[in-house]
């Protein structure tokens, strides 16, 4: 069965600290997502991971992808209020972006 | 990036009724489309895949009496609720994948759907 699994499933934390989401999937795949949702409103894509190792960053935000693993991390660095959201992890098992299978997502709340 | 309009945004009906969403690739051809739905608080579960000029490929637990798809262009898909009812109130939320080249989707801005 394809799953993917996020944790933790919410996470407050104060302005300025860092913390790490973690997306686990259960089979081989080296294409990853990772998107920002806001309440009410669709998804924003923040990176996409296609091999084993790669490492994107933006701003405060950083994803890697370690295939090995079948993992992905969403670190965040020195949080603001701004980055309260939503996250969603999506894996691609097809190779061609014909299937996502998101994660659990995880929601996040930046406190003052 | 790529450019996917949804439409409307946001509907209410009567039980019973038909809603019509609207999906199009605004500056790329899009050969596949997909459509989710997400429940409050919940994630993203994929319903249908949408292939221009053949029949949608739906997922296991989706009625495709109940939730009609078409994909009559390269840059326009349809959802049809038909006969809908106040269970079927989410949010749907339709995606695009680029014919050639890059293997991503792009995802339209939501639609939600009420039914009283």
């Amino acid at each position: 069965e394809l799953k993917v699994e996020q944790n933790p499933l919410f996470l407050s934390m104060q302005e300025g600290k860092n913390y790490t989401i973690y997306c686990n999937y259960s089979t081989t795949s080296d294409r990853l997502y990772w998107y920002r949702q806001d309440p009410g409103k669709s998804l924003e894509s923040l990176f996409v991971l296609l091999s084993n190792g790669a490492v994107k960053q933006e701003g405060r935000l950083m994803a890697s992808l370690d295939t090995k693993a079948r993992l992905s991390t969403l670190h965040i660095t020195a949080a603001v209020h701004d980055l309260s959201a939503t996250y969603f992890c999506a894996v691609d098992f097809t190779g061609t972006a014909s299937k996502l299978t998101f994660g659990t997502g995880t929601r996040l709340q930046v406190t003052l | 990036g790529a450019v996917v309009s949804q439409h409307p945004s946001r509907v209410i009906c009567k039980s019973g009724t038909s809603v019509k969403i609207e999906c199009r690739s605004l500056d790329f051809q899009a050969t596949t489309m997909f459509w989710y739905r997400q429940f409050p608080k919940q994630s993203l579960m994929l319903m249908a895949t949408s292939n221009e000029g053949s029949k949608a490929t739906y997922e296991q637990g989706v009625e495709k009496d109940k939730f009609l798809i078409n994909h009559a262009s390269l840059t326009l898909s349809t959802l049809t609720v038909t006969s809908a009812h106040p269970e079927d109130s989410s949010f749907y939320i339709c995606s695009a994948r680029v014919a050639q080249g890059k293997n991503i989707q792009y995802f339209g801005a939501g639609t939600r759907l009420s039914v009283l």
